[in-house]
């Protein structure tokens, strides 16, 4: 079984803040991808990042950042001088095999993040 | 532009209503899916599909039901055995399910049962 842990529920940060969402995964495959997902109010998941289980190269995009550590499990999004337009609610995903032999994605439970002005 | 459309973005109905809620893509994905989202309860699957006129139960399909006639499209129905059906429901596509790669999603319903 999958499973996503998201332990922040909400984060409240002002601008300019550095803020890092955990994310914490189970699963028994040796061959999997995750992933970051973006849900601004407008509802729209936008995907952010992906990455597969031999590859734990941490990840540089601007001001987002991911730590990817196979040894604890994690797969933590950080976010440099926060902006208010970062506000949105962030997902966590993985993605593994099943047993009727397709990927199929299995989400945590999301992290809220506020930017105040 | 390739991507996703959803149809109607907010829809309310009556309490013992059926209603069906579009779900397009034009990305030419094999995989399409239907997601159900509450406050604080993260995305939960209703229902996948690979190719047409197959499609799988996912966590909680209980009270809905999917067609896959078309490629393009992938309709959900929210039928009056669904106990709590005010949610906010996401349709998703990826290239295929047999190989690992991201969803793409639409922008969402939110449906209202009064």
């Amino acid at each position: 079984a999958q499973k996503v842990t998201q332990a922040q529920t909400e984060i409240s940060v002002v601008e300019k803040e550095d803020v890092t969402l955990d994310c914490v995964y189970e699963t028994r495959d040796t061959t999997y991808y995750l992933f970051w997902y973006k849900q601004p109010p407008s509802g729209e998941l936008v995907f952010l990042i992906r990455r597969n289980s031999f590859d734990e190269q941490n990840e540089i995009s601007g001001r987002y950042s991911w730590n990817f550590q196979k040894s604890t499990s994690s797969f933590n999004f950080t976010i440099t001088a926060s902006q208010v337009v970062d506000s949105a609610v962030y997902f966590c995903a993985l993605s593994a095999y099943t047993s009727g032999g397709s990927y199929i994605p299995t989400f945590g439970r999301g992290t809220s993040l506020i930017v105040h002005p | 532009d390739g991507g996703i459309t959803q149809s109607p973005k907010y829809l309310f109905r009556k309490e013992g209503q059926n209603v069906t809620l579009s779900c397009e893509q034009n990305l030419n994905h094999d995989a399409m899916y239907w997601y159900r989202q509450d406050p604080g309860q993260g995305l939960r699957l209703i229902y996948y599909s690979q190719i047409v006129n197959d499609f799988q139960k996912g966590d909680i399909a209980e009270g809905y039901s999917v067609s896959r006639e078309k490629k393009e499209s992938f309709p959900l129905t929210v039928t009056s055995a669904q106990k709590n059906p005010t949610a906010f429901y996401l349709c998703a596509s990826s290239i295929d399910l047999r190989i690992l790669n991201e969803q793409f999603f639409g922008p969402g319903t939110r449906l209202t049962v009064l």
